[in-house]
């Protein structure tokens, strides 16, 4: 079985502190995922990776940025978190255009 | 450009009851559409996908959904329900020419009566 992994269910920062959420994947898929969820909004994808050290922003990368080091950790950034950043953030990996999610994080940003 | 339509925030049926789910898609060519479903506090499931081919698909828990192309739809049933299905259901179209990018819809949160 596929296994997406991220490093906390629960977040809490305040305004202004830098915000590192991390991802983790074991079945060696190039395409990696991070969006935002939030109700009546869906999912909106915030950045993408299709290789190390590649990247491509999604249609919300405003406020964020991410790092691809090594194929299987794709790491989203939050280089001075806000307010508006409070959200739910899922990741997800790739192959043959289906996607397996990790059980997501809830950020609150006080 | 992409889109999805999912009309219904929120439904309630009756355990034992059929279900259908409606999702709308906007999409220039054939697209890869995606049922997924999510409990609470949990990441995304993969209910069931079409890709081409046969346009009835079935899908795990006894779901399935039918592709149709004059109506830009791609609707969820399930002949009856039970209280495990209480979820959230999030229709998702894919392009054929990139295998970069999904598009989500605002999702359907299904509530199940007694």
């Amino acid at each position: 079985d596929v296994k997406v992994t991220q490093s906390s269910r629960y977040l809490v920062k305040r305004t202004g502190e830098k915000v590192f959420l991390e991802c983790v994947q074991d079945m060696d898929h190039e395409n990696m995922f991070w969006y935002r969820q939030d109700p009546g909004l869906g999912l909106r994808l915030i950045y993408f990776s299709y290789d190390v050290k590649m990247k491509e922003k999604g249609d919300i990368p405003e406020g964020y940025s991410v790092s691809r080091e090594k194929k299987e950790r794709f790491s989203l950034i939050l280089e001075s978190a806000s307010t508006n950043q409070t959200s739910m953030y899922l990741c997800a990996s790739r192959i043959y255009n289906e996607q397996f999610f990790g059980p997501g994080t809830r950020l609150t940003v006080l | 450009a992409q889109s999805v339509t999912q009309p219904d925030i929120h439904i309630t049926v009756s355990e034992g009851a059929s279900l259908e789910l409606r999702c709308n898609y906007s999409y220039g060519a054939t697209p890869y559409l995606f049922w997924y479903v999510q409990s609470p506090g949990q990441g995304l499931q993969l209910l069931l996908k079409y890709f081409s081919g046969d346009t009835l698909v079935q899908g795990i828990k006894g779901f399935e959904a039918e592709f149709m192309r004059s109506q830009s739809s791609f609707n969820l049933r399930k002949p009856s329900v039970h209280w495990s299905d209480a979820a959230e259901y999030f229709c998702a179209v894919g392009e054929h020419s990139s295998a970069s990018k999904i598009i989500f819809g605002s999702g359907t949160r299904l509530s199940i009566r007694p």
